[in-house]
Order: C-alpha cells, then structure tokens, then sequence
C-alpha cells in the first residue's frame, strides 16, 4: 500500500524567511510518481511539481526547489524568501503510473499549513 | 493549463436532501474523472473514479447509494448526495486528466443542516 507521510500540520515564519516542508513516503512500486500541490484559501488545488522515482535530480523553479532522496524516501519542497502570498496548505502526493487512460489516483497527504507573516 | 469547473462552490441544504455537485472540464474531453472528500485541516481522501460512459468505480467505504455519480458525458461529471445528513458536511473536489496531469476543479463545500 502507498503512503505519505507530512509531519509537519502547521508551520508560522515571517515573511523572507526560507522554509522546508517535509515529505516522505512509501510505496513497494519501483516506478512511482511524486507530487506537490498548493491548496489556498480558495480551496482549489494548484498543481507545482511533478517528479518520477527515475529522476533524482534536485529542481529549482523560481523561490521553490524540490529535494528528491530515494535513498531516504523524502520528497521536500523549500520556499526560499518567502510570501505572504505563499500562505496556503501544501500537500505532497503519489501515484505509481502517470494518467495514461487507465487513471491512476493519487495518495495525498495530510497537508502542511504555512502562514506567512509580516 | 487545462480548466475543471465545478458547481455550485458552496451549498446548504437541509438533512434529508440530495445535492448534486457538477464538474465540467471547459476546455478538454475528460473521459475519466475523479472525486476526492476533504474532512477539515484534513488530507483528500479519493471517494470514486468517474469513467464517461460506464459505472464510477468507488473506493472501499464509499457508500455507492448515497453518493452517486453520473458521468453522462466526455466534459461532465456529477456527484449527487443522497439524503445528506450532518456527516456528509465536507469540501468535495474534483479532478480531471489532461496531458498527463491531474486538473482540479475549486471544490464544492457542502453544509448539511
């Protein structure tokens, strides 16, 4: 059975600050999926990154990077400089196969809360 | 990115009621759907895939009769709760695939009195 694992409910810091949410997961599939979502208080969520289990590679994009371990089966996400706009729920999940028709779901977890203030 | 709409954002309804929520992809054909429930500074837990033209697969628990779901069409998905009650008060979220990703709609928050 697929697992993740967000330890993290709530995290508080002040605008600027760099922040890490943590993820970690398991799944006994030797290709899986990762990805992570941000939920504002609108309550749609924004897709940000998607990562397969072949592709160690860190990622950078913008003020957010994604460190991928598979040796620990971590998935963290790091806003750098944060913002107030940054406040929302993120949510780290998997799935062991891309949308190819026969959909697979995702296994979510249960949500990191950062509130960014100034 | 592709766009998934769904209606209505909010609802109340009285205990007893059906309600029925829709989800549209507004720009693609979706020919399969998902609907995911959000308890309170809760995870999203996958209720049903939505598969156009035949019978939603529902997850285990999932009351089939209660929740129903009727995906008539390559751009609509609806989720009907039957005879809500209190305990059906939730954020129910719908998600479509296009190109490979999931596109989620803004969630409907349901409030059962």
């Amino acid at each position: 059975a697929q697992k993740v694992t967000q330890v993290q409910t709530e995290i508080s810091v002040v605008e600027k600050e760099d922040v890490t949410l943590d993820c970690v997961y398991e799944t006994r599939d030797t290709t899986y999926y990762l990805f992570w979502y941000k939920q504002p208080p609108s309550g749609e969520l924004v897709f940000l990154i998607r990562r397969n289990s072949f592709d160690e590679q860190n990622e950078i994009s913008g003020r957010y990077s994604w460190n991928f371990q598979k040796s620990t089966s971590s998935f963290n996400f790091t806003i750098t400089a944060s913002q107030v706009v940054d406040s929302a729920v993120y949510f780290c999940a998997l799935s062991d196969k891309l949308y190819t028709g026969t959909a697979s779901k995702l296994t979510f977890g249960t949500g990191t809360r950062l509130q960014v203030t100034l | 990115g592709a766009v998934v709409s769904q209606h209505p954002s909010w609802v109340i309804c009285k205990s007893g009621t059906s309600v029925k929520i829709e989800c549209r992809s507004l720009d693609f054909q979706a020919t399969t759907m998902f609907w995911y429930r959000q308890f309170p500074k809760q995870s999203l837990m996958l209720m049903a895939t939505s598969n156009e033209g035949s019978k939603a697969t529902y997850e285990q628990g999932v009351e089939k009769d209660k929740f129903l779901i009727n995906h008539a069409s390559l751009t609509l998905s609806t989720l009907t709760v039957t005879s809500a009650h209190p305990e059906d008060s939730s954020f129910y979220i719908c998600s479509a695939i296009y190109q490979l990703e999931a596109f989620f709609g803004q969630g409907t928050r349901l409030t059962v009195v």
